[in-house]
């Protein structure tokens, strides 16, 4: 079984800064998915950035990037030019590569964005 | 497109009392997902469908019943509603026809009370 792990329950950060959440995950799969999601305040699951195990560089999308670290299975979510709109809980999520799989979530990380 | 969408949005039930939470999705997906998100935890798969006709278990199945009533909806039954099935429920699609495809896209949340 897979587990995902968030150490850190809270953070918080001065708008414009750059901040960095953490992920590590546990698993004996060699090709599947990460993802992480950020639900605001409204509650919707919103998809911010996804990763494909296989592919070594690592995914951006905008101020969004990831570090990822394939042997050390870390999976770190780093937001740059942080804005007010980035307050939410993020998670990250597992999911191996084949069939039909489901999510695995982290207990999430509350980020506030501090004017 | 309107994505997946659930209704209700709230709902406050007392013990024993039975109700079914209905999801839609408009985006041909194959895949059908029920988790559900206590506080301090990330979501937990209840059940999934993989295709119409089809339905398995997840982490957490127990006093959950579900219907995929066709390709678009996927629905969950509490049939005898008790306090620990307080949570926020989300729905899910996600398409598995094509290969390479791992997003799952999420309804907007039933919150639910049991007294």
């Amino acid at each position: 079984a897979q587990t995902v792990t968030q150490s850190q329950p809270e953070m918080s950060v001065q708008e414009a800064e750059t901040v960095t959440l953490s992920c590590t995950y546990d698993t004996s799969e060699s090709n599947y998915y990460l993802f992480w999601y950020k639900q605001p305040p409204s509650r919707q699951m919103i998809l911010v950035i996804r990763q494909e195990a296989y592919k070594q560089q690592n995914a951006t999308e905008n101020r969004f990037s990831v570090n990822f670290q394939k042997a050390a299975k870390s999976f770190s979510l780093k937001i740059s030019d942080s804005q007010l709109g980035d307050t939410a809980m993020y998670f990250c999520a597992f999911m191996k590569y084949f069939g039909n799989e489901k999510l695995t979530f982290g207990t999430g990380t509350r980020l506030t964005i501090i004017p | 497109n309107a994505g997946v969408t659930q209704t209700p949005k709230f709902q406050v039930l007392k013990t024993g009392q039975s109700m079914t939470l209905q999801c839609a999705q408009d985006m041909n997906h194959n895949s059908m997902y029920w988790y559900r998100q206590d506080p301090g935890m990330g979501l937990r798969l209840i059940y999934y469908s993989a295709s119409e006709g089809t339905t398995d278990k997840g982490e957490v199945p127990n006093g959950y019943n579900v219907s995929r009533l066709n390709k678009r909806e996927f629905s969950l039954r509490l049939e005898s509603a008790a306090p620990s099935q307080t949570s926020v429920y989300f729905c899910a699609s996600r398409e598995t026809q094509r290969a390479f495809t791992d997003t799952q896209y999420f309804g907007p949340g039933t919150r639910l009370t049991v007294l």
